[in-house]
């Protein structure tokens, strides 16, 4: 393990359905991100957070909504899906936004919009 | 636009030989870079980065180079190992409008024939 905890590791929703991921980090860091990564696409950044408080939105669709409860945990909250949302959704942490020392990702969620 | 992107999408490999994966960068502002390797069913896990200000760094078997006048970036690895076989995406962070997020490439599939 990585220090960066997701679960569900495997989730199938229908796309009336309202699920939410988790993200869990033991890492003492302070930013906290959600990226998406689709099939033979480069990672696509999602939200990040600093100390709890949201500081970027890469023009997400609110059926994608984030919620970051203290600085050890991040959710995603997903509500009227579509199949193209169907995608592995990595959570990662790093001491500080823009921390020149990387980001610690987990190891997923497979999400399955049907 | 930003991009950070590899010239190979898949690099077969024999076990035991040295593996060289490529990646060029359109971002001359970012100062920082890392490689990381994501193998089936895992998020991506930091290998190596680099700064703006060295041109060499050495891992344990890896070794990545930094060419700033041309904007490419290189991953080297010495002996290749079955264990090797992954995905590897080389990511950017610094300057312009992605200013304190990491920005990656589509990832190169490393195969290591035994």
């Amino acid at each position: 393990e990585t220090g960066v905890t997701q679960t569900p590791r495997h989730l199938v929703m229908g796309m009336t359905n309202k699920k939410s991921l988790k993200c869990e980090q033991h890492l003492g860091h302070n930013a906290m991100y959600w990226y998406k990564q689709s099939a033979k696409k480069p990672l696509e950044l999602m939200f990040v957070y600093s100390l709890e408080e949201r500081v970027e939105n890469n023009s997400v669709p609110s059926r994608f909504s984030p919620e970051c409860p203290n600085s050890s945990h991040l959710f995603l909250h997903l509500h009227t899906l579509q199949p193209e949302d169907s995608a592995l959704y990595l959570c990662a942490s790093s001491q500080a936004p823009g921390s020149n020392y990387g980001y610690t990702f987990g190891s997923g969620t497979r999400l399955t919009v049907v | 636009g930003e991009s950070v992107g590899l010239h190979l999408p898949t690099l077969s490999v024999q076990e035991g030989d040295n593996s060289i994966i490529n990646c060029a960068y359109s971002n001359s502002a970012s100062d920082y870079f890392i490689w990381y390797k994501q193998e089936s069913g895992k998020g991506p896990q930091f290998i190596i980065d680099i700064r703006s200000n060295m041109d060499k760094r050495q891992g344990q078997r890896v070794t990545v180079l930094l060419n700033k006048t041309v904007k490419h970036l290189s991953l080297q690895i010495a002996a290749t190992q079955p264990g090797d076989s992954a995905v590897y995406f080389c990511a950017e962070m610094g300057g312009g409008g992605s200013q304190g997020n990491l920005i990656f490439g589509k990832g190169t599939k490393l195969s290591v024939k035994p």
